[in-house]
């Protein structure tokens, strides 16, 4: 059974602070990595992908793979409250289908 | 382009009714998927489709889910008899093709069984 653990959270940083959420999943066969953020009431929405090993960086988010490690982070630098949501990690091997973790709550606080 | 479109935005049943939702991929796109998001986790795969195939219905709850894609675009998800526990938000997702692509959700229905 494939898993994808993330904290629930809240998890509130001031408004300016970097956010860094992280996600943990099971199997090892993973290949690609991706972000979704979800406002309240809203569907999830596409923010990150990263399919190797470091850092990717697109404005203010940076996504971080380490496969030996099986974790996957996202940091958000210069949080605004607008950032506050609920962000999913969805985990995928190819030709299987994505497994969602069940998201962290992130709060900033203006 | 436009975006996955879904109906109906909410829905209320009481238990052992029936309900269906429809949904309409992003034209060219030909995997299809239905999520079900329970309030305060993340979304579970019921179904996908490619083109109008089924390519994993592991998790759905078969004696009282069904869905189709009959002609390889738009689909139905239909629950006959609904339980309490199927309150949930019903996401359908498209992507151009099957594999190691990040999808896009439409709005999803959000169903409650009183």
């Amino acid at each position: 059974q494939k898993e994808v653990e993330q904290n629930s959270g809240p998890l509130s940083v001031p408004e300016g602070a970097i956010a860094s959420l992280n996600c943990t999943y099971s199997d090892r066969g993973s290949q690609s990595f991706f972000w979704y953020r979800q406002y309240s009431g809203k569907s999830p929405e596409l923010i990150m992908s990263i399919y190797s090993n470091g850092d990717k960086e697109d404005g203010r988010f940076t996504a971080q793979l380490n496969k030996a490690s099986q974790y996957v982070s996202l940091l958000i630098r210069d949080s605004q409250p607008s950032d506050s949501a609920t962000y999913l990690c969805a985990v995928n091997i190819y030709g299987q289908n994505f497994v969602f973790g069940p998201g962290t709550r992130l709060s900033v606080l203006p | 382009e436009a975006g996955v479109a879904q109906s109906p935005r909410y829905k209320i049943i009481e238990k052992r009714q029936s309900v269906a939702f429809w949904c309409n991929p992003i034209s060219g796109h030909a995997t299809l998927y239905w999520y079900q998001q329970i309030l305060g986790q993340g979304p579970k795969l019921l179904i996908q489709f490619q083109n109008n195939g089924v390519v994993d219905d592991s998790q759905l709850p078969k004696d009282r889910f069904s869905a189709e894609r009959l002609k390889g675009v738009d689909s139905t998800l239909k629950i006959q008899p609904a339980k309490l526990e199927d309150s949930a938000v019903y996401l359908c997702a498209s992507s151009f093709r099957e594999g190691n692509y990040g999808y896009t959700f439409g709005s999803g229905t959000r169903l409650t069984v009183v």
